[in-house]
């Protein structure tokens, strides 16, 4: 089976701007997971969508947005870059229930990695 | 004060040694436990998935659960050079998926 994609694994932009990322979870899993990484806060949560719904959301301002569509792929989206929103963006996928049972194991992709100059 | 806390290291150890690694958390709600490996410019991968107090066993990892300590351990037996990777503790409450991580340990096995 294939893992979580991310595209584009790397992206320099300029404050001000605006960034869309993309991720593909694996076949089968309906739950879309949104963190950020960085040397000083490591990883936080950012928001979860499941069935096109945002079902979680972490403590982030609003400039950081996130859809999902029917076909389980999400994206997230940031507004107006600021410095400080240089990471790495991971994406994880979750099959959420697996024989009736809830399961919580998160598969993480690569990432991708925005630098904000 | 941080949710989950984890010694960040680094830790070094000679091939073959015991490697514990370990991580404190405050909030009693949670009840499933998760540790990642990470290696450098890559995604965690999901090494162990626990629920509730108990141990659980995978090839060379163990991870122990104790909730009345608030305390999740991560044993890595006959620990390999390939082993060396920052360590990431996560657990989550019975509430969707949003984990909360510890900062992660850096672990360097010497050949």
């Amino acid at each position: 089976k294939a893992g979580v994609t991310q595209t584009p694994r790397y992206l320099i932009k300029t404050r001000g701007q605006q960034v869309t990322l993309s991720c593909s979870p694996i076949s089968g899993h309906r739950s879309v997971s949104w963190y950020q990484q960085t040397p000083g806060q490591g990883l936080q949560f950012l928001f979860e969508y499941f069935s096109e719904t945002q079902r979680n959301k972490g403590n982030f301002p609003g400039r950081f947005s996130g859809r999902q569509f029917s076909n389980s792929r999400s994206e997230m989206n940031v507004s107006t870059l600021e410095l400080g929103d240089s990471a790495l963006y991971l994406c994880a996928s979750s099959l959420d229930f697996d024989s009736g049972r809830q399961t919580y194991e998160q598969y993480f992709g690569p990432g991708t990695r925005l630098t904000v100059t | 004060q941080k949710e989950v806390e984890q010694d960040p290291g680094p830790l070094s150890v000679p091939e073959g040694a015991i490697v514990s690694l370990n991580c404190t958390y405050s909030n009693s709600a949670f009840q499933y436990f998760m540790w990642y490996r990470q290696y450098s410019r890559k995604g965690p991968e999901l090494l162990m998935y626990t629920y509730s107090s108990g141990n659980k066993e995978d090839g060379r990892f163990t991870a122990q659960v104790d909730k009345s300590s608030k305390y999740i351990s991560l044993f890595i037996r006959d620990s390999q050079p390939s082993d060396s990777a920052t360590y990431l503790c996560a657990m989550t409450i019975n509430a969707g998926n949003m984990l909360t991580f510890g900062g992660g340990t850096r672990l360097m096995v010497k050949p």
